[in-house]
């Protein structure tokens, strides 16, 4: 089943202990992203890949890291938490460029930052 | 920054009732595309428009993308309970490799 998976979907953590939220995705897309969907926001691009160990940064970058060391991999790395970065983030991947193609979405990561 | 402007960002109206949900922007999108998410998961793709003036129909929805690809607009006929959840609409931008977002329009329809 073509599919994009995140792990964990749920987590509760203390501000300053890092963590990483892992993306992987079967389809062999060459685009990646991560979104964090906050209410009355919608959704906005954290960072994007175009391809392998090609990431750009997106509308909100601040306080967070990505690698694209593999094609169906794309973890998001979060150094420091902070409340601010509450949040449910989803990881997107789509065929090749993002505005015209299918973005294919994750089941959502839902953070507490305490 | 390019941005969408959903309206109404909430509806609650009774099965068989009509809506229309609206995505504007001053900016001109090289595509537009319409999600609906459901509680629990991410969005899923319902439509892409790319041509201004475009009309796209889906059972009991029908998407327009404007002439001048600014806007756009959803209309659901007969609403049914099945069609709840938030609708988004996105964005993209000529020459970029990103979506941009609107707010979101969280549907209800009532039994």
């Amino acid at each position: 089943e073509a599919q994009v998976t995140q792990n964990p979907r749920y987590l509760i953590t203390v501000t300053g202990k890092k963590l990483t939220v892992t993306c992987s995705q079967n389809m062999n897309h060459e685009y990646m992203s991560w979104y964090r969907q906050d209410p009355g926001l919608g959704l906005r691009q954290i960072y994007y890949s175009m391809n392998v160990e090609v990431t750009d940064k997106g509308d909100v970058p601040e306080g967070y890291k990505v690698s694209r060391k593999e094609k169906r991999n794309f973890p998001l790395i979060l150094e420091s938490p902070s409340p601010n970065q509450t949040s449910l983030y989803f990881c997107a991947s789509s065929l090749w460029q993002a505005s015209y193609n299918e973005q294919f979405f994750g089941p959502g990561t839902r953070l507490t930052v305490l | 920054t390019q941005l969408l402007e959903q309206s109404p960002q909430f509806l609650s109206i009774q099965e068989g009732e009509n809506l229309t949900v609206y995505c504007n922007s001053s900016s001109v999108f090289s595509s537009l595309q319409w999600y609906r998410q459901e509680p629990g998961e991410g969005p899923v793709l319902l439509v892409t428009v790319v041509t201004g003036g475009e009309v796209k129909k889906l059972k009991r929805l029908t998407f327009q993308f404007g002439d001048a690809r600014k806007d756009s607009s959803l209309h659901i006929t007969a609403a049914q309970p099945g069609d709840t959840g938030l609708y988004l609409c996105a964005g993209g931008i000529q020459g970029a490799q990103k979506l941009v977002f609107g707010q979101g329009t969280r549907l209800t329809i009532n039994p």
